[in-house]
């Protein structure tokens, strides 16, 4: 059964203070690990897709590494409308069905 | 804005009681995925239909059941509704669900609340 473990589970950061979220994975061939971020009551925004080891992708303050057993999502100098729950998910090969982890929910303090 | 709609936003009623969620997906997306989200819990997985028909199926009640129709907007009817059964529900839809480089795209939620 693919399995999504975040970590850690809260993480609260002062304002530029640089850290990274990690994601480890156990998923039946990998055809995608996708970030999101969620803020509260509202539904997740897609931020990046990583197909396969080595892959990187990076928006503003965030950057998206992936290995064969996890990927991380460095955040560099945030501010606090960077806090909001970081969501994983995994698709595995031929099958459409994405498994989410619990995410990690980032406070930025000012 | 994703592009994906979600009606109602909020949604209170009894035990017992039956409801339908209604999802409209993305303009030119043929997929739409339910998921359920309880407190502290991660995005659960409940069902996935492609262009009307069923996709693939996750961890759907019997209670629950979906269905997409011609115009691709999608229903999720919950029925014999318990207290536990209170959480967020989520629409996402995707350009087709078949290619591995589709990216889910979600709505807003329904929030439901079973008093």
């Amino acid at each position: 059964e693919d399995q999504v473990t975040q970590s850690p589970e809260a993480l609260r950061l002062q304002e530029g203070e640089s850290s990274s979220l990690n994601c480890s994975y156990t998923v039946s061939g990998l055809r995608g690990l996708f970030w999101y971020r969620q803020d509260p009551g509202k539904g997740p925004e897609f931020l990046f897709t990583l197909y396969s080891a080595g892959e990187e992708k990076e928006k503003e303050r965030l950057k998206a590494t992936l290995t064969k057993k996890e990927s991380f999502l460095h955040i560099t100098a945030p501010k606090p409308e960077d806090s909001a729950t970081y969501l994983c998910a995994v698709r595995p090969g031929g099958y459409q069905k994405v498994t989410f982890g619990i995410g990690t929910k980032l406070q930025v303090i000012p | 804005d994703s592009g994906v709609t979600q009606t109602p936003k909020h949604l209170i009623t009894a035990t017992g009681q039956r409801v339908t969620l209604r999802c409209s997906p993305r303009s030119g997306d043929l997929s739409v995925y339910w998921y359920q989200q309880s407190l502290d819990q991660g995005l659960q997985f409940l069902i996935q239909y492609y262009n009307g028909e069923e996709r693939a199926k996750g961890n759907i009640l019997e209670r629950f059941s979906a269905q997409q129709f011609p115009d691709l907007h999608s229903e999720l009817n919950l029925s014999s509704l318990e207290l536990g059964d209170s959480a967020l529900y989520f629409c996402a839809s995707s350009v087709t669900g078949q290619v591995s480089t589709d990216t889910q795209y979600f709505g807003p939620g329904t929030r439901l609340t079973v008093l």
